[in-house]
C-alpha cells in the first residue's frame, strides 16, 4: 500500500518553462489536495478536488492549474514557470470527513 | 474563514525538558483540529487529532495536546523532550464535520534541541 506518491521529488525549471506535477493515491478517496510550502509561510491550499471530475481554487492558484480525470491521479501543472513558484509542493489525500489525511513526500522546485 | 496562529516561530528547548507548543485558532464553531510533524527535507506526519470528547488528546512519539474552547487553544506538549524531536511542528484546523476547503495550517513553529 503505497498510500500518496508524488512525482518527480526534485525539478528545476527556467523561466517560462512548464511542467506537471504528478500525485497518485491508492486509498479510493474522493478528496485530493495541492498545497505549497514557503518558508514561514506554512503550507497554502492551492487548488483541491472532492470527486473525480471537480476542481476548486483554495488559497492561492494564480500560475497554477489542476486536473482530475480519475479517482486516483490529482495533477499540477505550471503553464509558464516564475520564479515565485520555487516551493516545495503536497499533495494530499483524505477520508471522508477529514478523519485522516495522508501527504505525498513532496516535491522541491526551484524555478530560475 | 477560518485561521491558525502559532506565537513561537522557533523554540529552543534542553534534552529531557518539557515542551509545549502553542497553537490558537480561529472559527466559527468548534474545528478539527490537528498537529503535524515534518522532519527536514521529509513529509507531514500527523501527530494527533482533535475531532470531539475528551480535550486532552494523546498522540504518537510521547506528544499530548489539550483542547480549550474557552482560549480557542489546542496546545502541544511533550513531558520529555529528545534530540529526535528537533523538527518543524504545525498546527492545523478544518471545518467541523469535514469540508472540502481542506486543512488550513499555521505558520509553523521550528524546535531546536539543545544537548
Amino acid at each position: 500500500n503505497a498510500g500518496v506518491t508524488q512525482t518527480p521529488k526534485f525539478q528545476v525549471l527556467k523561466t517560462g518553462q512548464s511542467m506537471t506535477l504528478q500525485c497518485a493515491q491508492d486509498m479510493n478517496h474522493n478528496s485530493m489536495y495541492w498545497y505549497r510550502q514557503d518558508p514561514g509561510m506554512g503550507l497554502r491550499l492551492i487548488y483541491y478536488s472532492a470527486s473525480e471530475g471537480t476542481t476548486d481554487k483554495g488559497e492561492v492558484p494564480n500560475g497554477y492549474n489542476v486536473s482530475r480525470l480519475n479517482k486516483r491521479e490529482f495533477s499540477l501543472r505550471l503553464e509558464s514557470a516564475a520564479p515565485s513558484q520555487t516551493s516545495v509542493y503536497f499533495c494530499a489525500s483524505v477520508r471522508p470527513g477529514w478523519s485522516e489525511a495522508f501527504f505525498g513526500q513532496g516535491t522541491r522546485l526551484t524555478v530560475v | 474563514a477560518q485561521s491558525v496562529t502559532q506565537p513561537d516561530i522557533h523554540i529552543t528547548v534542553s534534552e529531557g525538558a518539557s515542551l509545549e507548543l502553542r497553537c490558537n485558532y480561529s472559527y466559527g464553531a468548534t474545528p478539527y483540529l490537528f498537529w503535524y510533524v515534518q522532519s527536514p527535507g521529509q513529509g507531514l506526519q500527523l501527530l494527533l487529532k482533535y475531532f470531539s470528547g475528551d480535550t486532552l488528546v494523546q498522540g504518537i512519539k510521547g506528544f499530548e495536546a489539550e483542547f480549550k474552547r474557552s482560549q480557542s487553544s489546542f496546545n502541544l506538549r511533550k513531558p520529555s523532550v529528545h534530540w529526535s524531536d528537533a523538527a518543524e511542528y504545525f498546527c492545523a484546523v478544518a471545518p467541523h464535520g469535514g469540508g472540502a476547503d481542506g486543512l488550513t495550517f499555521g505558520k509553523g513553529t521550528h524546535l531546536i534541541i539543545q544537548p
